[in-house]
C-alpha cells in the first residue's frame, strides 16, 4: 500500500538551530501535503497545507516566516522550523494522500534546549 | 480548529471486554475517519465510512455514523492488550481535522 516516510524521526537541538523535517509519498505522487503539531497527550492540530509548485496555506496562528514549507516535487515537502526554541518542542506528523484516507508519517519528534 | 471531539477521553478495560468510543462533529462531512495512533507514532488509518453509509464493519472493529446527531462511534470487540493505542476520528472539510482522541488502555 501507499507509505509516507518522514524523516527524520528525533531531533534534538539547541536553541537557535532551523530544522529541516522531510516528509516523502514513496509510491504514488501528492500534489497536495499536509503538516501537523501534537504536543503530549493532544490531538493533531493542523499547522498548514503544502501545495506542489505553490506558496503553503497556513493554518491562523502558525507563522508561515517561523514554520518555511517547500513542497518542491511531487513526491517531497519539507518543513523548515526557523530559529527554533524550546517552546518549538513538539511531535510534527505529516500527511500526504491524493484521495482519503490520509497516509501518515510517523511523525518527527523535536526537542530544542 | 478541531473538527470532532472523542469521548470518553480515557478508557480502561480489561482484555476480552468491548471497548466503544464516540466521536462527534460540528459541519457537514463527506466522509468520517477512524485513526489509532501508538505513542510517539504515526497515524495509522482504520476505517473510513461516507455520510451516506450508517455502519461499517472491519474484523473486530464496527464504526456507525448518525449523520443527523453529527456522531460517530468505534466499537472494538474482544479487545486486546496490542489494541491500547490512542484512538482519533476525523472529518474531510476540505482537510482533515481531528478529535481530540481516546486513550484506549487493555489490560492483559
Amino acid at each position: 500500500g501507499a507509505v509516507v516516510s518522514q524523516h527524520p524521526s528525533w531531533v534534538i537541538c539547541k536553541s537557535g538551530t532551523s530544522v529541516k523535517i522531510e516528509c516523502r509519498s514513496l509510491d504514488f505522487q501528492a500534489t497536495t501535503m499536509f503538516w501537523y503539531r501534537q504536543f503530549p497527550k493532544q490531538s493533531l492540530m493542523l499547522m498548514a497545507t503544502s501545495n506542489e509548485g505553490s506558496k503553503a496555506t497556513y493554518e491562523q496562528g502558525v507563522e508561515k516566516d517561523k514554520f518555511l514549507i517547500n513542497h518542491a516535487s511531487l513526491t517531497l515537502s519539507t518543513l523548515t522550523v526557523t530559529s527554533a526554541h524550546p517552546e518549538d518542542s513538539s511531535f510534527y506528523i505529516c500527511s500526504a494522500g491524493g484521495a482519503q484516507p490520509q497516509h501518515f508519517g510517523d511523525g518527527t519528534r523535536l526537542s530544542i534546549l | 480548529s478541531q473538527q470532532g471531539e472523542e469521548d470518553p477521553q480515557a478508557l480502561s478495560i480489561q482484555e476480552g471486554e468491548n471497548a466503544t468510543m464516540n466521536c462527534s462533529y460540528k459541519t457537514s462531512i463527506n466522509n468520517l475517519q477512524w485513526y489509532r495512533q501508538n505513542s510517539g507514532r504515526g497515524l495509522v488509518h482504520l476505517i473510513l465510512i461516507r455520510s451516506n453509509e450508517r455502519e461499517k464493519h472491519s474484523g473486530r472493529l464496527r464504526v456507525t455514523l448518525d449523520t443527523s446527531k453529527k456522531s460517530s462511534s468505534l466499537l472494538i470487540t474482544a479487545s486486546r492488550a496490542a489494541d491500547t493505542a490512542s484512538y482519533f476520528c476525523a472529518t474531510d472539510v476540505g482537510d482533515m481535522r481531528f478529535g481530540a482522541g481516546t486513550r484506549l488502555t487493555v489490560k492483559p
